[in-house]
């Protein structure tokens, strides 16, 4: 089966610009997860997604970070304006019950976000 | 903030097992020990995950200690593709199917031949 996607895999957008970045979970999961790691930092949790809804938003950094999921397929994950500290490299992950195996979470290869 | 602690870097040579410690002194009785890796530019890749009982699969031994407060990631032959940073986390269950990955900032695997 096709893995997670993200697209694109490197933006660099200038101070002040808008940035949205695009996450295709395995065809079927519903669950759907944002991560981010900024240099030098541990990987952290932005949001949750299960289908549509927003399970959990707790890790978003502020209001300039905007997550959709509409119609419970792809997500997006927009910056707007961007500042320099979003730089980073932003993680999608998706998972879907199974017994036996738990809500493993598999992950896309990231989108490296330089603002300079 | 993190729950865990590894070593920043370990090496080990080609064909030798690899042994990855990790602490978790904080981990709740009801979250679980994951570990993933991420060989350079590649996103995160799930090795193996355990409660309280030692886990075993193709790719790796879990071992926790009793009182859960650590455990062990054990490659039994590293090979050089093996090369990857390790992370040991915990993972929190918020209720319904909320499973958050709470990362520590990884243990750096360098297999040498």
């Amino acid at each position: 089966e096709a893995g997670v996607t993200q697209f694109p895999s490197h933006s660099v957008i200038e101070k002040g610009q808008t940035v949205t970045l695009r996450c295709d979970p395995i065809s079927g999961h519903d669950n759907l997860y944002w991560y981010r790691r900024v240099m030098g930092k541990e990987i952290k949790f932005l949001l949750h997604f299960v289908k549509e809804s927003k399970q959990d938003e707790s890790g978003m950094p502020n209001n300039r970070f905007l997550a959709e999921r509409t119609g419970g397929t792809y997500s997006t994950l927009k910056v707007q304006p961007a500042e320099l500290e979003d730089s980073g490299v932003y993680f999608c992950a998706s998972s879907h019950f199974r017994a036996g195996e738990g809500y493993e979470q598999y992950f896309g290869p990231g989108t490296r976000l330089t603002v300079t | 903030d993190a729950k865990t602690t590894q070593p920043p870097s370990m090496d080990c040579a080609e064909g030798r097992a690899a042994n990855l410690p990790c602490n978790h002194s904080t981990i709740s009785g009801n979250e679980y020990v994951y570990w993933y890796r991420q060989i350079h530019s590649q996103g995160p890749q799930y090795i193996i995950h355990g409660l309280k009982n030692n886990e075993t699969n193709e790719m790796a031994s879990l071992i926790i200690t009793e009182d859960r407060k650590s455990s062990t990631l054990i490659l039994p032959h590293a090979t050089l593709r093996d090369t990857a940073v390790y992370y040991c986390i915990v993972r929190v269950a918020l209720g319904g199917n909320n499973r958050k990955l709470i990362w520590g900032l990884g243990t750096s695997l360098a297999v040498n031949p």
